[in-house]
């Protein structure tokens, strides 16, 4: 069973560039979960997915930054006008059904905006 | 959620057990205990969990006081791959999933 797989790994972008990251659930597991981790600082909760729905956005950016979990394929999380500041690792993790949220995370993907 | 306090940093020697504190004064009655941890520059892992009753894994045991009001997990023989940061975090099993990372402890295998 292969993990949670996020790609790419490195990814540079100019500013004003899109960046965009995907992200491959465990098999069975129907929930994804995107956070952020700024350079020497720790991680931040950004958006809870579930198959076509997002289910908590609270810690998303209200501009340029969005996600979704279609039905087929990966979870995307899009970044629109890339600034300096958007420099970071971002990290999927996914978890199965409820009771317990165990959620296991990817490699991440390292932002560099020049 | 209830909020954690946890000691920003340990040492402990390779090949001893690594005792790391949490106190989680405000948790509620339906409120699991969580650790995870991050090794540096890697995803965070998935170490333990547990309601009330103590736990044991392949990796690690979790000993929760009987008030719930704090916890420690244990390492019962650290190896220089267990230098990490090591996060407790407290959750409810229902609908709030998002992980909240407070600063965690910062442990330090020593050879």
């Amino acid at each position: 069973n292969a993990g949670v797989m996020q790609n790419p790994r490195h990814l540079v972008r100019r500013r004003g560039q899109e960046a965009r990251l995907r992200c491959s659930p465990m098999k069975g597991h129907s929930h994804v979960y995107w956070y952020r981790q700024l350079p020497e600082e720790g991680l931040k909760f950004m958006v809870y997915l579930q198959k076509e729905n997002i289910i908590d956005e609270s810690g998303m950016p209200k501009e340029r930054f969005s996600a979704e979990f279609p039905k087929e394929g990966p979870s995307i999380l899009r970044i629109q006008q890339v600034v300096r500041g958007d420099s970071a690792a971002y990290f999927c993790a996914s978890s199965p059904p409820l009771p317990f949220n165990i959620q296991y995370f990817g490699a991440g993907t390292r932002l560099s905006v020049l | 959620d209830a909020k954690t306090t946890q000691p920003p940093s340990m040492d402990c020697a390779e090949g001893r057990a690594a005792n790391l504190p949490c106190n989680h004064s405000t948790i509620s009655g339906n409120e699991y205990v969580y650790w995870y941890r991050q090794i540096h520059s890697q995803g965070p892992q998935y170490i333990i969990h547990g309601l009330k009753n103590n736990e044991t894994n392949e990796m690690a045991s979790l000993i929760i006081t009987e008030d719930r009001k704090s916890s420690t997990l244990i390492l019962p023989h650290a190896t220089l791959r267990d230098t990490a940061v090591y996060y407790c975090i407290v959750l409810n099993a229902g609908n709030n999933r998002k992980l909240i990372w407070g600063l965690g402890t910062s442990l330090a295998v020593n050879p």
